[in-house]
C-alpha cells in the first residue's frame, strides 16, 4: 500500500524566491514518485518522475526534486519562482506491480509579484 | 504526437440519469486509467484497463464501470447519478508494461449533477 502526504495546502512565495513544496510518501515496495501540476480548469501535466535511476531528478520549467529514502521524502524545488508557476501541485506514488497512482491532497502555489 | 483526448469536456446531468465519458489514449499506449477529482476527496483512482482487461479497481460503488476497446480507447459509465458524483473525471494513459511508466493525463471531463 502507498500513501502521500503533502505538507501545506497553500504556499505563497514572492516572485524570484525559492519554491519548496514538500512531499512525504509511504510505500511497502520500492516507490515510483511523480510530481504533477494542474492549472485552473485543466488536466494534470507531468513535471518530473523518480524511477530509481538518479536521486536528483530534473523536470520541466526549472523544477527538480530529490528522492531521500531515509526521510521518505520527494520535495519539489525551483530556485526562482515565476508568476506562471502559480498553480496546484500534486505529488503521487506508485510501486512495483501497481499501475495506479496514489495522490497527495495537493499544494496550491501562489506567486506574489 | 497527440495527447490523451477526453470527450465531452463539460456536461450537466440530472440525478438518476446515467453518463458515459470517452477517452482516447496516446497512440501506442495500452493502459488507460480513470481518476475522479473533487474538492473534498482530491484525486481518487477509479480503475485501470490494459489490453481490454480491467487490471486494477479503486474503491468506488458498482455504479461506476468502464471498458476498453481493442483500439485502446476507453469509456467509463456512471449509472443512477447522485449529486456527489459531480467531479472532474480524468483519464490517463501509459504504455502499461511497467509500473514506472510515465502516466499522461487528459484535460478531463467536468460532470455536474443537478
Amino acid at each position: 500500500a502507498q500513501s502521500v502526504t503533502q505538507l501545506g495546502s497553500h504556499v505563497s512565495v514572492s516572485e524570484g524566491a525559492l519554491v519548496l513544496l514538500r512531499c512525504n510518501y509511504s510505500s511497502s515496495v520500492p516507490p515510483y514518485l511523480f510530481w504533477y501540476v494542474q492549472y485552473p480548469n485543466q488536466g494534470l501535466q507531468l513535471l518530473l518522475k523518480y524511477t530509481s535511476a538518479a536521486t536528483l531528478v530534473k523536470g520541466i520549467n526549472g523544477f527538480e526534486a530529490e528522492f531521500k529514502k531515509s526521510e521518505t521524502s520527494f520535495h519539489l524545488t525551483k530556485p526562482s519562482a515565476h508568476m506562471s508557476d502559480a498553480a496546484e501541485y500534486f505529488c503521487a506514488v506508485t510501486g512495483a506491480g501497481s499501475y495506479q497512482l496514489t495522490f497527495g491532497k495537493g499544494t496550491k502555489l501562489s506567486v506574489i509579484p | 504526437k497527440a495527447g490523451v483526448t477526453q470527450t465531452p469536456r463539460y456536461l450537466i446531468k440530472t440525478r438518476g440519469q446515467q453518463v458515459t465519458l470517452s477517452c482516447s489514449p496516446i497512440s501506442g499506449h495500452r493502459s488507460v486509467s480513470w481518476y475522479q477529482q473533487t474538492p473534498g476527496q482530491g484525486l481518487q483512482f477509479l480503475f485501470e484497463y490494459f489490453s481490454e482487461t480491467q487490471r486494477n479497481k479503486g474503491n468506488f460503488p458498482g455504479r461506476f464501470s468502464g471498458r476498453q476497446f481493442s483500439n485502446s480507447r476507453s469509456e467509463m459509465n456512471v449509472s443512477t447519478l447522485e449529486l456527489g458524483d459531480s467531479a472532474l473525471y480524468l483519464c490517463a494513459s501509459s504504455s502499461g508494461d511497467s509500473s514506472g511508466n510515465t502516466i499522461y493525463f487528459g484535460e478531463g471531463s467536468w460532470l455536474t449533477v443537478v
